[in-house]
């Protein structure tokens, strides 16, 4: 099982800023099959970025998402409000479980 | 619209049967695997397992092998996932979500149901 390590658990920052996410593998991900997802109080998970860098249909362009093998990261250029939220990795090339990361919680400082 | 709608909340007792559901619309049911996702209270993200409603192959995480099933009828575009003896610790919310590309195993999940909450409580 790929165990998907994320930090940090919680970042503080304000409008306007770069946040920076990171996703650690404990083995490579095959084909660079690595998912970003946004999760808002009492809503459902949302696609950010598929296949490491791939942003999801509707996605604004201030995300993007770069890395491969066992190092990834997801990056917010400009902070809007309605980004403050918790955001998961997950990779899918492997077989059964497709591990999710343990989440970094982005709030407003 | 691409759409996964899911059944109602549950408040259930130990030991009690369930059968929760999502049913897909505004796409090729049987063509795109489905997943089920578990979320406790508070907590983050885990996989359970997918089914391909073409022909039913199901896939586990091994952590929820033999505890819950997971099946398809395609005559009605709806996945569902049960238990036989619900447990206390099985309280959380369940979502399902759909494979961005029809066919393909290997994929992020792009739609998510809006979640059903199990509450299991004596």
């Amino acid at each position: 099982e790929i165990v998907l390590t994320q930090s940090p658990g919680t970042l503080s920052l304000s409008p306007g800023e770069r946040a920076t996410l990171s996703c650690r593998a404990s083995q490579s991900v095959s084909s660079s099959y690595l998912a970003w997802y946004q999760q808002k109080p009492g809503q459902a998970p949302r696609l950010l970025i598929y296949g490491a860098s791939s942003r999801a249909t509707g996605i604004p362009d201030r995300f993007s998402g770069s890395g491969s093998g066992t190092d990834f990261t997801l990056t917010i250029s400009r902070l809007e409000p309605e980004d403050f939220a918790v955001y998961y990795c997950q990779q899918y090339g492997s077989s059964p479980p497709r591990t999710f990361g343990q989440g970094t919680k982005l709030e407003i400082k | 619209e691409v759409q996964l709608v899911q059944s109602g909340a549950e408040v259930k007792k130990p030991g009690e049967s369930l059968k929760i559901s999502c049913k897909g619309s505004g796409y090729s049911f049987t063509s795109y695997w489905i997943g089920w996702v578990r979320q406790m209270p508070g907590k983050g993200l885990e996989w359970m397992g997918i089914i391909y409603p073409g022909d039913s192959d199901t896939r586990y995480s091994p952590s929820f092998q033999g505890q819950v099933t997971i099946s398809a009828d395609k005559s009605i575009s709806t996945a569902y996932l049960q238990w036989s003896s619900l447990k206390a610790s099985d309280t959380a919310m369940y979502y399902c979500a759909k494979h961005r590309d029809s066919g393909s195993y290997y994929r992020a999940f792009d739609i998510w149901g809006q979640g059903t909450m199990v509450t299991v409580s004596s």
